[in-house]
């Protein structure tokens, strides 16, 4: 299976900041990467597919890069309703693999 | 407008078998190249992708569960079900059924169910 190894754990910002989460894949897997975010007791929701990607409908400050092994997940200026657990996904091989989350908190 | 739900029991006993079904609408699991997942989150903690199935039924496993998962589906319902058999405390979480966008599985979840607590105890 395909470890996907999510940094930081959790991290706390002030609104207005630069929020950025790595997502480390244990072997190649392309561009084959989403990012979900998920709000407590929510289902949830993409935000970024294919490494890159926008969702339809998902803010502008959020974008996502990389390719390969190493992928990044950006939140340009951080808003209050962005507050949540972000997960990244990989899906170039059965089973998939998240990895371990990373909570956004502001200061 | 797709839509997603899952049903099932709320309190399931050790050693139990677990049956969940996904009712969805908005598509078809007839279509070519769709389908169907399901992924579990035990309180506090992170996503785990459990199973899939596809519009052909290939289907296919958490590589730790795999023994004691079966998924199936019922196109005529809309409908996918999971069973997981000798339940334990360990696999109490909340249950999601997922709609994959994409052709045959590569492409991101786009659609989730609300989810459904399942606690195991006696």
């Amino acid at each position: 299976d395909i470890q996907m190894t999510q940094s930081p754990s959790s991290l706390s910002a002030s609104v207005g900041d630069r929020v950025t989460i790595t997502c480390q894949a244990s072997q190649d897997i392309s561009n084959y990467l989403n990012w979900y975010q998920q709000k407590p007791g929510k289902a949830p929701k993409l935000q970024i597919y294919d490494a890159s990607n926008l969702e339809t409908g998902v803010p502008s400050r959020f974008s996502g890069s990389g390719s390969g092994t190493d992928f990044t997940f950006t939140i340009s200026s951080l808003q209050p309703e962005d507050i949540a657990t972000y997960y990244c996904q990989q899906y170039d091989n059965l089973p998939w693999t998240f990895g371990q989350g990373t909570k956004v908190e502001i200061k | 407008q797709v839509t997603l739900r899952e049903s099932g029991p709320a309190l399931v006993k050790p050693t139990q078998t677990l049956t969940l079904t996904c009712t969805f609408s908005g598509f078809s699991l007839s279509t070519s190249g769709m389908c169907v997942s399901w992924i579990r989150q035990p309180p506090g903690k992170a996503l785990e992708w459990l199973a899939l199935i596809d519009w052909d039924d290939d289907k296919y496993y958490s590589t730790s569960l795999k023994t004691r998962l079966t998924i199936s589906k019922d196109t005529s319902k809309n409908q996918v079900v999971l069973t997981m058999t000798n339940m334990d405390s360990v696999d109490t979480a909340t249950y999601y059924c997922a709609r994959i966008r994409g052709y045959s599985g590569y492409g991101p979840i786009d659609y989730w169910g609300q989810g459904t607590l399942v606690t195991v105890s006696s």
